[in-house]
């Protein structure tokens, strides 16, 4: 399969841990993005990579999150000190910048914080 | 910010087709229409894009008016597993990265 991939899956954790994510993107596709999407809500974005340089940020990703592609292929998402209201989908996305630069979407990653 | 509308639901007997409009009437002229759905838990799914023409792949047909203030994408033959939410975005790949997602139209298709 050469979609994209996420890992993991799903991950519970208490209230001010940190946790981190990673994005696998479709191989030659140097668009990244990240998104979150809480329950009965669609996705919304936070953050895009072109190649390894983040171009634009969400002002829904506070100081407690980060989010890097160090070698412009996989991305990790970071959130620290984690609180309740962090708990939601976060969604991977990459894309080749033709054409309509169609974005495709990983399976996400179910955050749970107690 | 969504600049779509879409009906909030809608239902769909198994084996008919699935006509889902969607209202973008500020689109501008180079505005791309993109269909994705997601099924409850997964991520979104691409399904189809379209500019000015009309479009047919493997998944939907997607028919976008002459005016393009409107669109309906259409599922041929539905069935279960075509029951999702269906969201209909417009986006202008050369200045906006990001997809805004509404609220999307829930489909349900009922044996």
């Amino acid at each position: 399969d050469t979609g994209v991939s996420q890992d993991p899956r799903h991950k519970i954790t208490k209230r001010g841990q940190n946790v981190t994510f990673r994005c696998d993107p479709i191989s030659e596709h140097n668009r990244l993005y990240w998104y979150r999407q809480t329950l009965g809500q669609g996705p919304e974005f936070l953050t895009y990579f072109q190649n390894e340089a983040q171009l634009e940020k969400s002002r829904l990703l506070s100081d407690r999150f980060s989010a890097e592609r160090p070698k412009g292929s996989f991305s990790t998402l970071e959130i620290q000190r984690t609180e309740q209201g962090d708990s939601a989908m976060y969604l991977c996305a990459s894309s080749l910048p033709l054409g309509a630069d169609t974005q495709y979407f990983g399976p996400g990653t179910r955050l749970t914080v107690l | 910010d969504a600049k779509t509308t879409q009906p909030t639901s809608m239902d769909c007997a198994e084996g008919r087709a699935a006509n889902l409009p969607c209202n973008h009437s500020t689109i501008s002229g180079n505005e791309y229409v993109y269909w994705y759905r997601q099924i409850h838990s997964q991520g979104p799914q691409y399904i189809i894009h379209g500019l000015k023409n009309n479009e047919t792949n493997e998944m939907a047909s997607l028919i976008i008016t002459e005016d393009r203030k409107s669109s309906t994408l259409i599922l041929p033959h539905a069935t279960l597993r075509d029951t999702a939410v269906y969201y209909c975005i417009v986006r202008f790949p050369s200045n906006d990265y990001k997809l805004s997602f509404g609220a999307g139209t829930t489909v349900t298709v009922r044996a």
